[in-house]
């Protein structure tokens, strides 16, 4: 069945330094992909999307490339901030058009 | 537009009795999900609705739970009788129709405490 695997947290690292939160899964066809972000004691938002292979969905400093080969859509920001502390969740979209959800990873920036 | 609504944003109560949670999707969304947020089992879907009718309550974890949507900007989720385990924070979203998006909106949620 389709699924998502995301790395586990918490990632802690300091401010301004290169993100990565990996995020693979196992769909049948080519599935969208998500990242949702989630800010302490709010719900999730989408974060950026990507709908086919090679796709780059970008958003507030954060881009993920959808690779079909890999079957991976990593989470990446070149320098991080404070206010990027939150848990991000990785989500593909499925044949009935719903979402399967990774488990999130916790990220924290130290100052 | 205000976003999706939930009420209350936090529910303190006692073991045995009945809890409702409430939620305002955004206008013209036509389907609606219900999550449950545990830090033991994460994000997990209880059900959804597509244009007022439940399609798929598989994540519904048993009888006590039960789910609603009279009409088009209204829902609850109805615990009856509450237990410890119970305690989550429990997220409402919408979404508009797949020829329009296929981002789903969170309302804030609502954090349950049975006691």
């Amino acid at each position: 069945g389709n699924s998502v695997t995301q790395m586990e947290g918490p990632v802690t690292l300091s401010e301004e330094a290169f993100l990565t939160i990996n995020c693979t899964y196992t769909a049948t066809g080519y599935p969208s992909l998500f990242w949702y972000v989630q800010y302490p004691g709010e719900g999730l938002q989408l974060l950026l999307k990507a709908t086919k292979a090679d796709d780059k969905g970008s958003n507030k400093g954060f881009e993920a490339t959808y690779r079909k080969e890999t079957t991976s859509f990593h989470l990446e920001k070149g320098s991080v901030q404070v206010s990027d502390s939150a848990v991000y969740f990785c989500a593909l979209r499925d044949s009935n058009y719903q979402l399967i959800w990774g488990a999130g990873t916790k990220l924290i920036i130290k100052p | 537009d205000a976003g999706v609504i939930q009420s209350p944003r936090h529910e303190v109560t006692e073991m045995g009795q009945e809890v409702t949670l409430r939620c305002k999707p955004i206008s013209g969304h036509d389907y609606l999900f219900w999550y449950r947020q545990t830090m033991m089992r994460g994000l997990e879907l209880l059900i959804y609705f597509n244009n007022n009718v439940p399609i798929d309550d598989s994540g519904m974890p048993e009888d006590r739970f039960s789910a609603k949507m009279p009409n088009a900007s209204f829902s609850t989720l109805k615990i009856q009788p509450s237990e410890p385990r119970d305690s989550a924070v429990y997220f409402c979203a919408s979404r508009g129709g797949l020829a329009v998006t296929d981002t789903q909106y969170f309302g804030p949620g609502t954090r349950l405490t049975v006691l």
